[in-house]
Formats: C-alpha cells, structure tokens, sequence
C-alpha cells in the first residue's frame, strides 16, 4: 500500500530565503507525482506534474525533483515571497492500473513572513 | 465550465439527515474524483468515475456513502444517515482522461458539518 509523508509539517521563513519541501513514498511504482497548493478554504492547484520517467520539472521560481528509486521528491521554492504562504501537498498517481486516484501527503504548511 | 464548480459551499445538516453534494466538472474531461479532506490531513480518495462508471469506489468509507454520475458529466456524492464524523471538506476533480492521475483540477470543496 503506497503511503506519501511530508516534512516538515509546518515551516516559517523569512521573505526571500530558498527553501525546500521534501516529500517521501513508499512504492516506487509509481505514474506521476504532482506538487499541489492549497490556500486556507480553498480547493487545490496543481503546481507541477512529474512523470513517472522524468526527474525534474520547472515553473518560475519552482523547481520539483523527483528519485524514484529513493521514493522522494523535493519542492525547491526560490527567494520566497509572502504571498507563497499556503499549505503544499504532494501526491502520487498510481501506477497505469490504478486509474486516476491520487495519494496525498498529509502536507506542508509553509508562513513566509515579510 | 472554465473549472470545477462544486455545490454548496458549505452545508450543516443534523445527525441522521441525509445530504447530496453537487459536483459539474470542466466540460470534456472523462475522469471525475471525490476525495475527503479532514482538517490538518491530505485529501483521502473515495471514488473515480470514468464517464458514468464508477472505475474505483475503493475508498468509500461504508454503504452510507454512494455517488453517481449519470450522464458522464454532473457527479452527486450522496450521504445518508450522516453522522458527526462525516463532517469534511469533500473535494472534487476532474482530469481530461484519468489516465494515471493526469494533472487534476479541483473545486473549492464543500464543507460539510454535521451537528
């Protein structure tokens, strides 16, 4: 059974420091991964989508990495703003025969303080 | 529509009622999700529909629980005998073809608190 843990749980930095948000599975098995942001009752927004076969995607000042044999991936956030302040998710899409369902992590809740 | 609109936002219902919440996805996408978030915790999957059929109801809790998708679009996740640990945000995605979780989009959730 595939199981996604975050750490931290929570973490607090200061504006315009580069932090990382790790994320660790534990069936390598896996389609993809996708980086989420979730803003306080609000739905989710998928950041970035890694296949299975790749080993990093970029989008602005957001880079995710994926190592499939060492079941983790990273969330590298550049020179962090305030507005980044939000709770991020990591999830697996299973592989080819499980469909669409996705394992989430329980999270990271990241406060960028100005 | 230009993205997952689900309804109501929020809902308060007494123990033992019986609630229906609605989920329209982005028009054209095949694969339609419900998944249940409790506070501090990720999402936890309860359904996939591929086109009307449910592909995956693996993580529907119990039989008070069902969901339907009739004309492969609209979805209603349907609770009867709702009880205090039903209370939830229930979130609902979809994505173009559900192929391996392809990139998904959500709604902003219903919040459901069952009093």
């Amino acid at each position: 059974k595939q199981e996604v843990t975050q750490i931290p749980a929570a973490l607090s930095v200061p504006e315009g420091e580069n932090l990382v948000l790790n994320c660790s599975f534990t069936d390598s098995a896996i389609y993809n991964l996708q980086w989420f942001r979730q803003d306080p009752g609000k739905g989710l927004t998928s950041l970035l989508l890694i296949q299975s076969s790749q080993r990093e995607q970029t989008s602005g000042r957001l880079n995710a990495s994926l190592d499939k044999s060492s079941g983790r991936s990273t969330l590298y956030i550049a020179a962090s703003q305030p507005g980044d302040s939000a709770t991020y998710l990591c999830a697996i899409g299973g592989a080819y025969n499980q469909g669409g369902k996705l394992i989430f992590g329980q999270g990271t809740e990241l406060s960028v303080k100005p | 529509g230009a993205g997952v609109s689900q309804t109501p936002s929020n809902k308060v219902t007494e123990k033992g009622k019986y609630v229906e919440l609605r989920c329209d996805p982005i028009s054209g996408h095949t694969a339609l999700y419900w998944y249940r978030q409790s506070l501090g915790q990720g999402p936890e999957f309860l359904i996939y529909f591929q086109g009307t059929g449910a592909a995956d109801d693996s993580g529907l809790p119990n039989d008070r629980f069902f969901a339907v998708r009739p004309e492969g679009s609209v979805s209603t996740l349907k609770i009867q005998r709702t009880e205090r640990g039903d209370s939830a945000v229930y979130l609902c995605a979809s994505s173009q073809n559900g192929v391996g979780g392809g990139r998904a989009f959500f709604g902003q959730g219903t919040r459901l608190t069952v009093v």
